[in-house]
């Protein structure tokens, strides 16, 4: 699976958009971006995934560039309740046989009141 | 839909003692379970990945012989830490993988084991 890189940490105002990015300059043509997120002594949460079109649910939209050598998860209006460490992961689809799930050290997302 | 349970949530054990932790899958089946280990102030390990009726499959350096996993039904895995040591302490996360979509993995909310 392609690494990824996330900054360790990030600040973001109660109410305002949290912006959180992750490179995959060597993502190939056949994995999915996967984000999940972490709160304190919890097991982790699914949050979004994609191939390379944007995506957009209930709790997140997931922004790929056209050459998926990156991404931007997006918590429109983020509350005290995302703080969390948030992982970026890319891995290949289930067709292709590899479900394994490597998390890198994520980024650690502080809702400032 | 797609909840994970864990039980128990936390367990205390003294040295040498055995371990048994349950992961259920609460309203889907789950042919593929996966067992991670996660360290304080550390991201989340695989230690193995666990397939309804048959053998799990270990990362590297993950004991098997120490760590027994069974997946007898499609809601049900295990994990057992046999012969649990101090350095056994730490957070066990369960996740299961759904059959159908995109195959996306649901986590369940840990147990968190203190070996004595």
């Amino acid at each position: 699976d392609a690494k990824t890189t996330q900054p360790p940490s990030m600040d973001c105002a109660e109410g305002r958009a949290a912006n959180l990015p992750c490179n995959h300059s060597t993502i190939s043509g056949n994995e999915y971006v996967y984000w999940y997120r972490q709160i304190h002594s919890q097991g982790p949460q699914y949050i979004i995934h994609g191939l390379k079109n944007n995506e957009t649910n209930e709790m997140a939209s997931l922004i790929i560039t056209e050459d998926r050598k990156s991404s931007t998860l997006i918590l429109p209006h983020a509350t005290l309740r995302d703080t969390a460490v948030y992982y970026c992961i890319v891995r290949v689809g289930a067709n292709f046989g590899n479900e394994k799930l490597t998390f890198g050290t994520g980024t650690r997302l502080t809702i400032i009141p | 839909g797609a909840v994970v349970s864990q039980h128990p949530s936390w367990v205390i054990c003294k040295s040498g003692t055995s371990v048994k932790i349950e992961c259920r899958s609460l309203d889907f089946q789950a042919t593929t379970m996966f067992w991670y280990r996660q360290f304080p102030k550390q991201s989340l390990m695989l230690m193995a990945t666990s397939n309804e009726g048959s053998k799990a499959t270990y990362e590297q350096g993950v004991e098997k012989d120490k760590f027994l996993i069974n997946h007898a039904s499609l809601t049900l895995s295990t994990l057992t830490v046999t012969s649990a040591h101090p350095e056994d302490s730490s957070f066990y996360i369960c996740s299961a993988r759904l059959t159908s979509g995109d195959n996306e993995q649901f986590f369940g909310p840990g147990t968190r084991l203190t070996v004595l």
